[in-house]
């Protein structure tokens, strides 16, 4: 059974441009959600989605990221204008819905932005 | 939201040194995971242990419920195990994980 993935890998942009990061969660795994670990902080809860629909963006930092997850198979977070704060590694988690609430998370993207 | 705390921050091991990890919740959680950070950044998930106790090889994990505290073994440490050590749980209202700071485990040859 394939893990989550999430592309791409390494990303590095200016401050301004756009970057859109993609998450394939695990099969048959309706929730997925986004955290990141910018420099030196702890790792950070974003937003929560069950299938398509969002079911907690309570940790987005601001209007410049849009989660996307349309059909409720893979996920896509758009950052516009990327700020230098923005820096850090995103990662994406699926778990199945249900009692065993196991979360697995992706390699993550490195995002820099210069 | 919850506070987790992890001790140590930093821990340097001989090689074949045992260890153990503490995670304290500042509240009651229903999903406690263990993770290790390998050196390429991937979080590799150890255990899911919301209660009791749990071993896979030269690892363990005890979590006391009751008293908010989790704790990660770990027996005869090899080099491999070198990284950065975190616990996440969730509280019953939420989805979300909330992690500690973590450990940063070095295990000398």
């Amino acid at each position: 059974e394939a893990g989550v993935t999430q592309f791409p890998s390494h990303s590095v942009i200016e401050k301004g441009q756009t970057v859109t990061l993609r998450c394939d969660p695990i099969s048959g795994h309706d929730n997925l959600y986004w955290y990141r670990r910018v420099m030196g902080k702890e790792i950070k809860f974003l937003l929560h989605f069950v299938k398509e629909s969002k079911q907690d963006e309570s940790g987005m930092p601001n209007n410049r990221f849009l989660a996307e997850r349309t059909g409720g198979t893979y996920s896509t977070l758009k950052v516009q204008p990327a700020e230098l704060e923005d820096s850090g590694v995103y990662f994406c988690a699926s778990s199945q819905v249900g009692l065993v609430y196991e979360q697995y998370f992706g390699p993550g993207t490195r995002l820099t932005v210069t | 939201g919850i506070q987790v705390e992890q001790s140590p921050p930093d821990l340097i091991l001989q090689e074949g040194a045992n260890s153990t990890l503490r995670c304290n919740f500042s509240d009651s959680v229903n999903n406690l995971q263990w993770f290790h950070q390998n050196p390429w950044g991937q979080l590799i998930n150890l255990f899911y242990i919301p209660s009791g106790t749990k071993q896979n090889g030269r690892l363990s994990a005890t979590t006391v419920a009751t008293e908010r505290y989790s704790l990660l073994y770990i027996s005869s440490s090899q080099t491999t195990d070198s990284g950065v050590y975190f616990c996440a749980g969730r509280v019953n209202a939420g989805n979300m994980l909330t992690f500690g700071g973590g450990t940063r485990l070095m295990v000398k040859p």
